[in-house]
Parts: structure tokens; sequence; C-alpha cells
């Protein structure tokens, strides 16, 4: 199926671990990015990625970090978690020319502990 | 700053219409989209208005007023599985997407 996948959907962890999200596309699209979304719903871009030039929002903490090996992914690392890091992490891209149109993955729920 | 308002949570009955508003104040505009996300799902396209006036889809259409900056999503002849979270999106002068936190649609029988 072409589509935005990510694993896991599912992760719970403790304070301080280290953890990664992968995230893969198989829609040809140029632009990945990160988004979370937080207990009351608003989603937030954390990252978008194109052709090897990243754009970070500024209030991403330096404990997250996007790796992307090639233009088809675009996995995210955190370092450190912290509580407040809980919340649905969606991976998305976009077609070339369109980056209005978002196509997301399914989510991940981080639960830090 | 930059905000998008919408209604919190909104219920309408099957086989009718709904309107669900979105008004927004943002950094430039360069669109707005309204999204679909079902509960534990990921957010789905519906549609995007750049210049003022109604676009239609389907059972779904949107309007938009720049001027006002204000927008709305219509959904007729509603069905069950119409229920779900609809998310009023801007894309700001930076083309970045400025998400409001989305209107929860409740469809009773």
């Amino acid at each position: 199926d072409t589509a935005v996948s990510q694993t896991p959907k599912y992760l719970v962890t403790q304070m301080g671990n280290d953890k990664s999200i992968k995230c893969e596309q198989n829609l040809g699209h140029d632009t990945m990015y990160w988004y979370k979304q937080d207990s009351k719903k608003f989603l937030k871009i954390m990252f978008s990625y194109n052709n090897k030039e990243l754009i970070i929002n500024e209030t991403v903490p330096n404990r997250f970090s996007p790796k992307s090996p090639d233009k088809a992914h675009l996995n995210l690392h955190i370092n450190s978690l912290e509580l407040g890091d809980s919340a649905v992490y969606f991976c998305a891209s976009s077609p070339p020319g369109e980056v209005e149109k978002l196509f997301f993955g399914s989510g991940t729920q981080l639960s830090v502990l | 700053g930059q905000n998008i308002d919408q209604p919190t949570e909104m219920t309408a009955t099957e086989g009718a219409i709904v309107q669900i508003n979105c008004t927004y104040q943002t950094s430039g505009f360069n669109g707005l989209f309204w999204y679909q996300q079902h509960a534990g799902e990921a957010p789905t396209f519906l549609s995007y208005n750049v210049l003022d006036g109604l676009e239609e889809k389907g059972r779904f259409s949107s309007f938009l007023s720049r001027s006002k900056g204000y927008s709305y999503l219509l959904l007729k002849e509603l069905q069950m599985k119409d229920s779900a979270s609809y998310l009023c999106a801007v894309m700001d002068s930076n083309y970045q997407l400025i998400w409001g936190a989305g209107t929860k649609l409740i469809i009773k029988p």
C-alpha cells in the first residue's frame, strides 16, 4: 500500500530513556514532517525536511533530533525523555509543489512514566 | 500572536446539515485547510481554500472570507461515519501551518 507509515504505534517508557520513532513514505514526496499533538489536540510542527534542508521549530528542545537516511525516511530520536514529552507524534509528507496537502502517518502515542 | 479559533464540540443529527466555523488571526495568509481526524487516527485532508468563496466537494463544502478571517466547513446529509474531529489550519506567510484545536462533531441517530 502507498502510505506514510510510522512505528511503533504505542511507546511506553521511563523518564530519562532515549527512544526513536521511525517514519517511511512511499509516495515519492520530497518533504517530510514531524508533528506533536498534545492532550488539547493542538498539532504543532516540530521539523520539516526537504532535500536535505532541515527547518526546525525553535521551540523544540534539542533533545529531539530528526534523522533522514534518505528521501523516503525521517526518523525522530528523543534523548532523556521527560514527562511532558507524552503526546501523539505524527509523521507527515507532502507532494512536490503542494506543501499544503499533508499526508499523515497513523501516529505514535508516546507515554513517559 | 497567531491563533485559530473553532468550537470545541458540536452535536448534529444523522441526515442533517452542520456548519463548523473557524476564525483566524495569523501573520500572513497562504491558504486555509480543513482536515478530518477520527479518534485514534491520523488527520486526513478535506479541503483547501486560498481565494474567497465556496468550494464544494460532494457532501462537504468549505467557505473562506479573507477580509473577515473566517471560514466554515459545511457537511450535508450527515452520516454516522462523519463523527470525528475537524481541524482548521492556516498557512502563514512563512508557509507554516498553524492549527486549531479541532471541533469534535458528534452525530446522533
